[in-house]
This record gives structure tokens, sequence and C-alpha cells, in this order.
């Protein structure tokens, strides 16, 4: 099962809105409605930002926002902030096992 | 709160085995799946492998297939991941994470709470 594919980068000043993208295939992200998204500090451990695609769990901003068309999700971060710096990891169901995708670095300028 | 706390720091020679230990709290440790992942230094996060806590079955990483056990003592609510004829290229930071997935009839989800990681350095 091949990684799914993120950019390496994306940045952005405090206050504007930053997308991630994250493609697959027809037998992981656009087949099912099962891609989550992770937040990862430096020496931290993963934290669940948006699962099943746009839903969000408690506790975690509203500025975080999760969609899919077609072979590939998205997360936007809208008013991004300082703490958002960080990298970040789409997931999704590939039939008998999770895959993730590659790692996007956000940088706030 | 929920809360999943792992064994320290193990420094292991190449060809030997490894067990991380992975402890539930806060839940009914029975009632959720338990997944491990791995991340290389520098690099993204692997899926390894799974378990039901509920009824010991377990689904592994292709690539890891016969190297990998993992297995659950639901009496302590401890799960435990075993790793075999260890190479250079197995160091790395290892997580448990807590899976919706409690039956092979589910799908794979998401993973809502994550270990603290034990990092596993192979070297000679």
């Amino acid at each position: 099962q091949s990684a799914l594919t993120q950019p390496r980068s994306v940045s952005g000043s405090p206050g504007q809105s930053v997308t991630i993208s994250c493609t697959g295939t027809s037998s992981d992200v656009g087949g099912y409605n099962y891609v989550s998204w992770y937040q990862q500090h430096p020496d931290k451990a993963p934290k669940l930002m948006i699962y099943d695609v746009t839903k969000r769990p408690s506790g975690v901003p509203d500025r975080f926002s999760g969609s899919k068309s077609g072979n590939t999700a998205s997360l936007t971060i809208s008013g991004l902030q300082a703490e958002d710096e960080a990298d970040y990891y789409c997931c999704s169901y590939a039939g008998s096992s999770y895959v993730f995708g590659t790692g996007t670095k956000v940088t706030v300028l | 709160q929920v809360q999943l706390v792992q064994s320290g720091a193990e420094v292991k020679k190449p060809g030997a085995s490894v067990r991380v230990s992975c402890k539930g709290s806060g839940y009914s440790f029975n009632t959720y799946g338990i997944s491990w992942v791995r991340q290389a230094p520098g690099q993204g996060l692997e899926w390894m492998g799974w378990i039901s806590t509920y009824n010991l079955n377990t689904d592994y990483a292709q690539n890891l297939q016969g190297r990998v056990t993992i297995t659950t003592d639901t009496s302590t609510s401890t799960a435990y991941m075993e790793l075999r004829s260890l190479r250079s290229d197995d160091t790395a930071v290892y997580y448990c994470a807590r899976d919706q997935r409690l039956s092979p009839n589910d799908y794979y989800d998401y993973l809502d709470y994550w270990g603290q990681g034990t990092l596993v350095t192979v070297s000679s």
C-alpha cells in the first residue's frame, strides 16, 4: 500500500488560511469516508484533529475543517495561529489496513 | 481521562527482538481495538498492525508479516507489540493508539488517543 501524497510544506501568516491536500486512489481516500487528520508537534505523539473526513473531536478548534473530492482529501486551517505550526498527516482506510500520508510541515510566518 | 502509557526506551542489537507494552486506563479497555504505529527518525507515520481487545483478532502490515506479533492481556488492560529479527531500519519511535475498530467486520476508521511513544534503537 503506497503512502498518500501530501505537499512537503505549506506556510501562511497569522490569521490567514492554509489548505493541505492528501491524494490517494479509489481504493483508499476515494472509496471510503474514513479519512482522518493528525497534528504532530516536535517530539510529541500525534493528535487526532479530524475524522470521517469532516468531523472534529471535542476540544479541537473549529478553525480546523476537512473535506474530500474524489481521491483527494483536504485539511483547511482558518485563522492560522502560532500554535498551529506542526506536522500534519492524513490517514485513510485502505482495505485491510490504514495508510498514512507523507506528511506536511505547516509553518506560521 | 483516557491514557495509554507505554514502556521505556530500548536499545537492541541487530537480530534481537523487542517487546513494547501499552497500558490503557480511563476507559473500558475491551471496547476498543489497539493499533501500533511507528515513526523512523525524521520520517512519517507507518501503521504496523491492529488487535481486537474483544476477540483477539489481529491484522498486520504486509511488510511486517512474520516479524511482528501484537497481543493483549485484558486482565491488566495492556497491549504488547513484539518485533523480531531487528534491523537498523527498525530504529523508530513506536506508538500505540486506541482504535475505533473492534471487530474484523468494522472499517479502519481513526485513532483517537495515543501513547507517549517508545524509542527503539537498533545498533551493533
